[in-house]
């Protein structure tokens, strides 16, 4: 079984540009989940889709957005990209949702912004 | 509200063991704990949910003390594969939002 495969796995921007990250979870699953990572503060909620439909959003400015697909595949855009954006963005994807039960890690997109 | 880990930091020897608390101002409704390796996706190890349930995976356990609103994880006779950062997930009462809420992680160093 496939795991949770995200891209690009690497990615250098500037300030000011914009970004979109891919994921595409496991079979079947219909939850996806987005965290930011960064070493001080450990994995932050971005926000969480099922069903191509948004269920909760952490508390991140309107430049974080993100949508969900028919096949479960999830999008997020980061715009305006500022230097602190730069961080490790991890998409887990489960069947019921995250608190239902086990959330699949992919092993993340890293953005570095100069 | 971002729960509490404690310690930030532990270094064992083989065959050592260790506890990792993780602590939250909130009523919760479950907490999940998940390893992550250097360089890795993040792994899942088990969920307690209210009620005080004490789960199990290998030489890993767990327990979740409501009245609290504290979850241990316990390490026991450590191997070097146990190496990496642990993190705790919470959910607040109320139920399910579809949202973890995850503390700042406790790397955990295990020697030869």
């Amino acid at each position: 079984k496939a795991g949770v495969t995200q891209t690009p796995r690497y990615l250098i921007k500037t300030r000011g540009q914009q970004v979109t990250l891919s994921c595409s979870p496991i079979s079947g699953h219909r939850s996806v989940s987005w965290y930011q990572q960064t070493p001080g503060q450990g994995l932050q909620f971005l926000f969480e889709y099922f069903s191509e439909t948004q269920r909760n959003k952490g508390n991140f400015p309107g430049r974080f957005s993100g949508r969900q697909f028919s096949n479960s595949r999830s999008e997020m855009n980061v715009s305006t990209l500022e230097l602190g954006d730069s961080a490790l963005y991890l998409c887990a994807s489960s069947t019921q949702g995250a608190g239902t039960g086990e959330l699949f890690f992919g092993e993340g997109s890293r953005l570095t912004v100069l | 509200q971002q729960p509490v880990q404690s310690p930030q930091a532990v270094i064992l020897r083989e065959g050592e063991d260790a506890v990792i608390n993780c602590s939250s101002s909130k009523a919760l409704y479950s907490v999940h704990w998940y390893r992550q390796k250097h360089g890795e996706a993040p792994v899942f190890l088990m969920i307690l949910l209210k009620g005080g349930e004490q789960k199990g995976h290998e030489k890993i356990s767990a327990s979740f003390n409501e009245k609290k609103q504290q979850s241990s994880l316990y390490l026991t006779a450590s191997q070097l594969s146990y190496s990496g950062t642990y993190f705790c997930g919470t959910e607040r009462s109320g139920g399910s939002n579809y949202k973890l809420t995850f503390g700042k992680g406790t790397l955990l160093t295990v020697n030869p």
